[in-house]
């Protein structure tokens, strides 16, 4: 166990909905990343926060957004849902933002859009 | 830019035997290299990490990597194989972005191991 939390485990939609994953980092982190993983593309780094603040960004969608709450805890906002979207979605934090700083991973959520 | 090389997307050994995974890596600054474990439906777990210092990294569950400069490489081996080993593996670096880092993985191995 990671000590960082996501939910749900699995969510099923239609194309063109909106769904909100959630994240909560292990205690004392301040750093929440967000990742996609999908058979075709692999595991692709989406997006940084650093203590409520955006810090980074990769290959993210327009159609997505995510923040990160005074709790710290973060939330990655997908919309105008794809069938493509489909994928594995993963949270990590580390302490700091520093490169040298192991990411911990939650246990994923699952998306399936249908 | 960074980027990241697996080579071979699936891996077989048999229990007690050697295991050697490869990842060959380029950065345009001193890399900080990761490798982690996958089980199935779970998240990713670190192994083992690079940043600086020695250059033969020890791991968890009897894993170790070395780090070696003049080859770009960073290959994951452990002497002798278990079934509880079976898992994709990933390997990864730091990318320094403008603010912030990012993760930058290869596209995995998947390990199996029979008896």
């Amino acid at each position: 166990d990671s000590g960082v939390t996501q939910t749900p485990k699995h969510l099923i939609t239609a194309t063109g909905q909106r769904v909100t994953l959630r994240c909560s980092p292990r205690s004392g982190d301040l750093s929440v990343y967000w990742y996609q993983q999908s058979l075709d593309q692999g595991l692709q780094f989406l997006i940084q926060y650093y203590n409520g603040e955006e810090r980074a960004k990769g290959n993210i969608l327009e159609r997505f957004s995510a923040q990160q709450f005074p709790d710290l805890h973060s939330e990655l906002n997908l919309s105008s849902l794809e069938l493509g979207d489909s994928a594995l979605y993963f949270c990590a934090s580390s302490v700091s933002d520093h490169g040298r700083e192991t990411q911990y991973f939650g246990p994923g959520t699952r998306l399936l859009v249908l | 830019a960074q980027s990241v090389t697996q080579l071979g997307s699936h891996v077989s050994v048999s229990e007690g035997a050697l295991v050697l995974l490869r990842c060959n890596y380029s950065s345009s600054v001193p890399p900080y290299l990761f490798w982690y474990v996958q089980y199935p439906n779970q998240g990713l777990q670190l192994l083992l990490k690079y940043t600086t210092g020695a250059t033969l990294v020890k791991g968890i569950n009897g894993f170790e990597a070395e780090f070696k400069k003049s080859e770009t490489s960073f290959h994951l081996t452990k002497p002798s194989a278990h079934m509880s080993d079976a898992a994709e593996y990933f390997c990864a670096v730091i990318f320094p972005l403008r603010a912030g880092t990012a993760l930058i993985f290869g596209k995995g191995t998947t390990l199996s191991v029979s008896s």
